[in-house]
């Protein structure tokens, strides 16, 4: 498909277990981000990345949570000691230089539950 | 901190009415103003948007106001239908022209009944 792909679209876990979200953005996006949408909560920042440049991870809610960028491609977000506040829709989206600014193409998302 | 504030957070309209959603924003620094539309588990796209240099914007029948001086913009959707039904989300950033990453407002559900 052409669009942003997450996987796994649900994840269920256990209290205290990491946990790998991974999403491939549409090709020749240059830059992919992270957002959480939690219940009331709209989408929530968490982390973007913007070809070689450093990532801005101002959004990250604590050190349990990385996110990697392999290639200029696909990302990799991970929460480790999973906590059940963790438990939200993890959002990946891309987006093109040179696009209409402010148009981000969004995945379905990544459905966590920490039980 | 919230830097964009949505309302109302539901709204429920009959067909044919204009519902009308609020945006607020702090960050004067902002100057891009997009709306999205996510339908149940799928992920928002963009609807339309809009930059602080003009007061207004239509497509279709969808408009944006915007008030520079009270840092507020809204959306009305003209002759609603059921098919309107999602949650709306409004966003701004500070990078135009780039790639660049949004604030979300905390997003308005809208129900359009027949």
């Amino acid at each position: 498909g052409a669009g942003v792909s997450q996987s796994p679209s649900n994840k269920v876990t256990e209290k205290g277990k990491d946990v790998e979200l991974r999403c491939d953005p549409i090709s020749g996006h240059t830059a992919l981000y992270w957002y959480r949408q939690s219940l009331g909560q709209g989408l929530e920042f968490l982390i973007y990345f913007q070809g070689n440049s450093a990532p801005d991870k101002s959004g990250l809610p604590s050190d349990r949570f990385s996110a990697e960028r392999t290639g200029g491609s696909v990302s990799t977000l991970t929460i480790q000691r999973t906590q059940q506040e963790d438990s939200a829709v993890y959002l990946c989206a891309s987006s093109a230089n040179g696009g209409t600014p402010g148009e981000l193409f969004f995945g379905e998302g990544s459905r966590l539950t920490v039980l | 901190q919230q830097q964009v504030k949505q309302s109302p957070q539901s709204l429920i309209v009959q067909k044919g009415g204009i519902p009308i959603i609020n945006c607020a924003y702090e960050n004067t620094a902002f100057d891009y103003f997009p709306w999205y539309q996510q339908f149940p588990g799928k992920g928002p796209a963009l609807l339309i948007a809009i930059r602080p240099d003009v007061s207004e914007k239509k497509e279709g029948r969808f408009t944006i106001s915007f008030n520079k001086s009270a840092k507020q913009f809204s959306l009305h959707i003209m002759d609603s239908q059921p098919g309107d039904s999602a949650t709306y989300f409004c966003a701004a950033s500070h990078n135009t022209g780039t790639a660049s990453k949004l604030t979300f407002g905390t997003g308005t559900r809208l129900q359009v009944t027949l």
